[in-house]
């Protein structure tokens, strides 16, 4: 079974802080990805990563930075938390590459970030 | 981002009903997943299909890709408490690392 694994559920961090999320997936899979899920606005993009040291933007990457260091690790930054940015954050990955027919992403259990 | 609509929103029935959830696009996509979500967790993947008109069956719950790779439907039959969640479709254009994700479906089996 694909494991995605997020180190923290739960945070509650002040305005203004530099906050980080870790990932780490156990199927060497190539994709890595943070996504942000907001009542009403569904699953939304941060950034995403098909390979070691690259990413890319993608639809809601302002306030937000990326690390890929490690292939099975992928860590999301927020420099400066702002209120608006309390939601719910998902680390996924997928096996997929070009040329591939079929793209299947796995989810981890999500963490709960508040900023007050 | 190629847009996928689900409908409908909400969905609330009585155990032992059937249901129907759908998802449309303009778009044709290479691939589409089904996820089904629990309050306070992460999206579980539920299945893929991948050719036009494929229907695929994991016990109660059978899944149906359109013939032009534009639409799915995921119906359950005789519903339970347990099948209630949030459930979201997700489509992949062809040589696309990521996916769309429709705005999802919320379920409620009522006992």
């Amino acid at each position: 079974d694909v494991k995605v694994t997020q180190s923290s559920r739960y945070l509650v961090k002040r305005t203004g802080e530099k906050v980080f999320l870790e990932c780490v997936q156990d199927m060497d899979h190539e994709n890595m990805f943070w996504y942000r899920q907001d009542p009403g606005l569904g699953l939304r993009l941060i950034y995403f990563s098909y390979d070691v040291k690259m990413k890319e933007k993608g639809d809601i990457p302002e306030g937000y930075s990326v690390s890929r260091e490690k292939k099975e690790r992928f860590s999301l930054i927020l420099e400066s938390a702002s209120t608006n940015q309390t939601s719910m954050y998902l680390c996924a990955s997928s096996l997929y590459r070009r040329g591939q027919y079929g793209n299947t992403i796995y989810f981890g259990e999500g963490s709960w970030l508040t900023v007050v | 981002t190629q847009l996928l609509e689900q409908s409908p929103q909400f969905l609330s029935i009585q155990e032992g009903e059937n249901l129907t959830v759908y998802c449309n696009s303009s778009s044709v996509f290479s691939s589409l997943q089904w996820y089904r979500q629990e309050p306070g967790e992460g999206p579980v993947l539920l299945v893929t299909v991948v050719t036009g008109g494929e229907v695929k069956k994991l016990k109660r719950l059978t899944f149906q890709f359109g013939d032009a790779r534009k639409d799915s439907s995921l119906h359950i039959t005789a519903a339970q408490p347990g099948d209630t969640g949030l459930y979201l479709c997700a489509g992949a254009g062809s040589n696309d690392y990521k996916l769309s994700f429709g705005a999802g479906t919320t379920v409620t089996v009522r006992a």
